[in-house]
């Protein structure tokens, strides 16, 4: 079954660091383009990051400079390391696959998430 | 970046109503768009991509068109299950941005 399982969430102080994991079984990370999205308590959904299978890495400027995606092959698995944290930055955050349409990569796959909440 | 306005942000709907939802975008996308639904406490689950390409085992009642900048998600008969948010999402270029979401109601 090709699914993706985020762990690594939880209650951090502000200007704290945290790495969420995202572990894939069903597909090959490395060969896949990889997202991060996130979605604060109430809203809508916020693009956080991406990674295609040539390694390139995109974020949005929000977290530009903060955050850091990367995968270890060797595991199956995507990160997202996550420094200088914020209380805006309190979500939950999602993995999820890019597949490739028509050269364009939609998020297919989505794991259930996992919550960071930033606070005191 | 490129803004996506979804409309109407809620709509009250009945079990085998027509819902028509709009998304439009600040600068011409093509036909690079999908379509979301997220029920309370879930992961989001694509519906439609490309505007208007279903995506494999999403019922055939979901269907999308629309190309530039003026995309539709319609829903030709709502059943019970169907009761959530949708949200459209961009993917013509970075960074990739999302719509604020449309509630599909019960009435």
């Amino acid at each position: 079954e090709v699914q993706v399982v985020e762990t690594g969430g939880g209650l951090i102080q502000p200007g704290g660091s945290l790495r969420l994991s995202c572990a894939a079984s069903g597909f090959i990370v490395s060969s896949n383009c990889m997202n991060w999205v996130r979605q604060a308590p109430g809203k809508g959904l916020e693009w956080v990051s991406l990674i295609y299978s040539g390694g390139s890495t995109y974020y949005a400027d929000s977290v530009k400079g903060r955050f850091t995606i990367s995968r270890d092959d060797s595991k199956n698995t995507l990160y997202l390391r996550m420094n200088s944290l914020r209380a805006a930055d309190t979500a939950v955050y999602y993995c999820a696959r890019g597949a490739e349409r028509h050269s364009y990569y939609y998020m297919d796959v989505w794991g259930k998430g996992t919550t960071v909440t930033v606070s005191s | 970046d490129i803004q996506m306005t979804q409309s109407p942000s809620s709509v009250s709907a009945s079990v085998g109503d027509r819902v028509t939802i709009t998304c439009r975008a600040s600068q011409g996308i093509n036909i690079w768009l999908a379509w979301f639904q997220q029920k309370p406490g879930k992961a989001p689950n694509l519906l439609i991509y490309a505007a208007s390409s279903l995506q494999s085992g999403v019922p055939s009642r979901f269907s999308g068109s629309g190309s530039g900048t003026d995309f539709t998600l319609t829903i030709s008969s709502l059943q019970p299950e169907d009761f959530a948010t949708y949200y459209c999402q961009q993917a013509n270029s970075f960074p990739l941005t999302f719509g604020g979401g449309t509630k599909v109601e019960s009435k």
